[in-house]
């Protein structure tokens, strides 16, 4: 399997632009997950979905963060309009349903620079 | 709410030292528990878990074992190498969202010098 697919590997972007990260998980998963890393705040989950109905957005810092999931092998994250405190690593991360023995796969991540 | 904290680090360690990286939880009902390690530039990878008191987790030499009693999963490794450097995290599956949603600790970075 190839694993978790997360596009771009990098982004530099100016304050106010659009910015999309995409996230393929692997293939029969029914768990996906963002999480943002920062230095500041270490590891945050940001929202995750189960079967690609949104479960839990509670830390979603703001309107200008969305996400959706139109398929099971698809997702994106938007940011519209971009800050430069939203320059970070995005993580996506995927998983299945097993009862609680749960391993979550992690994608390389997409590191963001917004300027 | 569910927490869980981590020593401080860096912690930085010649090669062979023995490793011990600390790590509490505060749950509520009984979570599973996990340590998960990120090399430089990489996403994180599940090193080792445990899901009920006693049990032991263990992998490429790294163990830890769920202790109810103190609330702890704390990381050891009896010989580390140049290749373990990297940042650890210890993490637990809250019971209320049916184990799916992670908590993580801070990280703490391991230095290993040869």
């Amino acid at each position: 399997d190839a694993g978790v697919i997360q596009s771009p590997r990098h982004e530099v972007t100016e304050m106010g632009q659009e910015v999309t990260l995409r996230c393929k998980p692997i293939s029969g998963h029914d768990y996906l997950f963002w999480y943002r890393q920062t230095m500041m705040r270490g590891l945050e989950l940001l929202i995750y979905f189960n079967n690609n109905v949104p479960i839990d957005d509670s830390g979603m810092p703001e309107d200008r963060f969305s996400a959706k999931m139109p398929n099971a092998s698809f997702s994106n994250l938007k940011i519209q309009p971009s800050e430069p405190r939203d320059s970070a690593v995005y993580f996506c991360a995927s998983s299945l349903n097993r009862g609680g023995m749960e391993t979550q796969y992690f994608g390389p991540g997409t590191r963001l620079l917004v300027l | 709410g569910n927490s869980v904290t981590q020593m401080e680090g860096p912690v930085t360690l010649s090669e062979e030292a023995f490793l011990t990286i600390n790590c509490t939880y505060t749950a509520t009902g009984y979570p599973s528990l996990f340590w998960y390690v990120q090399y430089p530039g990489e996403g994180l990878q599940l090193l080792l878990k445990a899901t009920k008191a006693d049990d032991k987790g263990s992998n490429k030499g790294f163990e830890a074992t769920y202790r109810k009693e103190t609330t702890s999963f704390h990381l050891e490794k009896g010989s580390v190498q140049v290749s373990d450097s990297a940042v650890y995290f210890c993490a637990l599956s809250e019971p209320n969202t049916g184990f799916q949603k992670l908590v993580f600790g801070t990280g703490t970075r391991l230095l290993v010098s040869p």
